[in-house]
């Protein structure tokens, strides 16, 4: 089964200072991982993912993220947070071996303090 | 290029009544999926679609829910009768896919916030 754990409720950092968001996945074939972010009143929009070859992905708005299959984790990262930044992340599975199901984290709260 | 678009974008009624939320995905997309958000149970599948076909519905809570998708570019959630436990944000996400397969992500609505009182 597919699972994804992302262990803080919330971060708190300081505009300026880099980031890193948790997320921990499980499943029975290799991954599909994806990060999405969340604004107040709005959909999830898509800001990166990792499919297969090199193990850091860049992604939107300066996000990056790393890929460690030995750790099972996929963290969101950024050099220079901003408080733009400030918005509900999901972390989010899918296993490459079959089927369209996403399993999604329950999400971490950033935010950014000026 | 329009996004995934749903309406309403808020709905208040009163228990009992009938629900409707549609959608409508993206264009070329043929996968649909059907999401309920709360601040107690996060973000949860309800059902999802793939080329106008139910193909897991073990995420709708119970009999009163119900979805459809006569074409490719409309798809609707039907509640009925509404109870105020399904007060929610709903959210309906579109997504390219393979046979098989997606390594797509998904593109989500602004969501449909649903007041039962």
């Amino acid at each position: 089964a597919q699972s994804v754990a992302q262990p803080e409720d919330q971060v708190n950092v300081a505009e300026g200072n880099p980031l890193t968001v948790k997320c921990t996945y499980s499943v029975s074939g290799n991954p599909y991982l994806f990060w999405y972010v969340q604004y107040p009143n709005r959909g999830l929009q898509f800001l990166l993912k990792y499919i297969t070859g090199d193990n850091l992905v860049k992604g939107s708005y300066g996000f990056e993220a790393e890929f460690n299959k030995s750790q099972t984790s996929f963290h969101l990262k950024k050099p220079s947070a901003l408080v733009s930044d400030s918005a509900l992340y999901f972390c989010a599975v899918r296993d490459s071996t079959g089927g369209f199901k996403t399993i999604f984290g329950a999400g971490t709260r950033l935010f950014v303090k000026a | 290029d329009a996004g995934v678009i749903q309406s309403p974008r808020h709905e208040v009624t009163e228990m009992g009544q009938e629900v409707t939320l549609r959608c409508k995905p993206i264009s070329g997309h043929n996968s649909l999926f059907w999401y309920r958000q709360t601040m107690m149970r996060g973000l949860e599948l309800l059902i999802y679609f793939n080329n106008n076909v139910p193909i897991d519905d073990s995420g709708m809570p119970e009999d009163r829910f119900s979805a459809k998708m006569p074409n490719a570019s409309f798809s609707t959630l039907k509640i009925q009768p509404s109870e105020p436990r399904d007060s929610a944000v709903y959210f309906c996400a579109s997504s390219s896919t393979g046979t098989g397969y997606s390594n797509q992500p998904q593109h989500f609505g602004d969501g449909t916030r649903l007041s039962i009182l």
